[in-house]
């Protein structure tokens, strides 16, 4: 099972607009409303920021939404902020029972 | 407060074996598959393995599969991870990961809602 693909960073100065891309296949990405959004801080364990592609759990903020379109998924985070910096994975469930993360994607805020 | 905690981990000889815990509190731990997620350093997520909430269902990357292990003792509260012939490629910081809610939680979930701290694994000579 390949991994999904992200870009391996992306930038933005406080106050603007990010998006992040993962893109996968029909037989994950495309095929089930089961991709997640991971963040991840050095030295510490991922936290999960939307579900089911576009679903907030409770405590994340409303700066951060997803979306979803044909084999690619999406995370944008508005307003951004310096604690917004941190890696970020997608994740999709898959047409085996397994799951697939995406090469996670550097967050630099300028 | 769900927490999930990991332990067992060490540095191992290649061909050596492992096994690592994780015990969970703060929610019925049986209503909840759970999943071993890896981090090898410097490198991204990997998933590894998944058990149903009742333990009858198991599922493993093809990376571990034959080799890894997943059990778990609900009347412990604990998830396993029994690693045999262990290879370098093995090394990375070993996650468990609580399937979130849903339809799907209790068989495999569709997502990962809580993490422990992970435990570092280290196969080298």
């Amino acid at each position: 099972q390949s991994a999904l693909t992200q870009p391996a960073s992306v930038s933005g100065s406080p106050g603007q607009s990010i998006t992040i891309s993962c893109t996968g296949t029909s037989s994950d990405v495309g095929g089930y409303n089961y991709v997640s959004w991971y963040q991840q801080h050095p030295g510490k364990a991922p936290k999960l920021m939307i579900y089911d592609v576009s679903n907030r759990p409770s405590g994340v903020s409303n700066r951060f939404s997803g979306s979803k379109s044909g084999n690619t998924a999406s995370l944008t985070i508005s307003g951004l902020q310096a604690e917004d910096e941190a890696d970020y994975y997608c994740s999709s469930y898959t047409s085996r029972p397994i799951w697939v993360f995406g090469g996670g994607t550097k967050l630099t805020v300028l | 407060e769900v927490q999930l905690v990991e332990s067992g981990g060490g540095l191992v000889q290649p061909g050596g074996s492992l096994r690592l815990s994780c015990a969970a509190s703060g929610f019925t731990f049986s209503s909840y598959a759970m999943s071993w997620v890896r981090q090898a350093p410097g490198k991204g997520l990997e998933w590894v393995s998944a058990i149903s909430g009742s333990g009858g269902s198991t599922y493993y990357a093809d990376s571990v599969k034959g080799r890894f292990t997943i059990s778990r003792d609900n009347s412990k509260n604990t998830l396993y991870l029994q690693m045999n012939s262990l290879r370098a490629e093995d090394t990375a910081v070993y996650y468990c990961a609580k399937a979130g809610d849903g339809p799907t939680a209790m068989v495999t979930g569709n997502y990962f809602d809580y993490w422990g701290q992970g435990t570092l694994v280290t196969v080298s000579s």
